[in-house]
């Protein structure tokens, strides 16, 4: 069956705009994972969808980021004023379910190559 | 500071031969361990999940897990030049409502042909 996409694939940006990251998980699933991957570094978590459930966003870098989640299905994380630290690979990932501690398997879009200038 | 360590390698096994790879974990709450494996410029993939103590086996992985000391391994059988790759070892994060994954800095595996 289809897996996680993500889009777009790459995105390259200027310093001080704003640029959306989208996923769509896989049908289904009602947990919903944002993560990112810095060049030589491990995934950072960076927030988390459950159902109709408030979201955990304690992985927020700052408050430029932000991410919503339509229907219970399609996220979106928004990055506004982007910095160059910010250039990383940006991660989806999406799970049956999740909740306290237990989570069934997370499954990874092919993330978004983000590179500011 | 919740952590999963493992041993960045590289770890270099020739084909045919059987590769371990280890990881501990500080949170003794986590209940749901995975292993990613990531080729570089791709996304991690998942490989093993497992839930309780004991040994796991699927195909040519074995994943095992002793929560009382919180350790994971994954043993690779019959190891190829294709299971090159950097290996995650992931774990929840128990507390709350969080669920997110910690993830270890993986082990990069060398399969020598």
């Amino acid at each position: 069956g289809a897996g996680v996409s993500q889009s777009p694939s790459n995105k390259v940006t200027e310093k001080g705009k704003d640029v959306e990251l989208r996923c769509d998980p896989i049908s289904g699933h009602t947990a919903l994972y944002w993560y990112r991957q810095s060049l030589g570094q491990g995934l950072e978590f960076l927030i988390y969808f459950q159902g109709n459930s408030a979201p955990d966003k304690s992985g927020l870098p700052s408050d430029r980021f932000s991410a919503e989640r339509t229907g219970g299905s399609v996220s979106t994380l928004t990055i506004q004023r982007t910095q160059q630290e910010d250039s990383a690979v940006y991660l989806c990932a999406s799970s049956f379910r999740a909740g306290r501690g237990f989570s069934y398997e997370q499954y990874f879009g092919p993330g978004t190559r983000l590179t500011v200038t | 500071q919740k952590e999963v360590e493992q041993n960045s390698g590289p770890l270099s096994v020739p084909e045919g031969a059987i590769a371990s790879l280890n990881c501990t974990y500080s949170d003794r709450g986590s209940q749901s361990f995975f292993w990613y494996r990531q080729y570089s410029g791709k996304s991690p993939e998942l490989i093993m999940s497992i839930y309780s103590n004991g040994d796991k086996e699927d195909g040519r992985f074995t994943a095992q897990l002793n929560k009382a000391s919180q350790y994971v391994s994954l043993l690779i059988r019959d190891s190829q030049p294709s299971d090159s790759a950097t290996y995650l070892c992931a774990v929840t994060s128990y507390g709350g409502a969080t669920n997110k994954l910690i993830f270890g800095t993986g082990t990069l595996l060398a399969v020598q042909p």
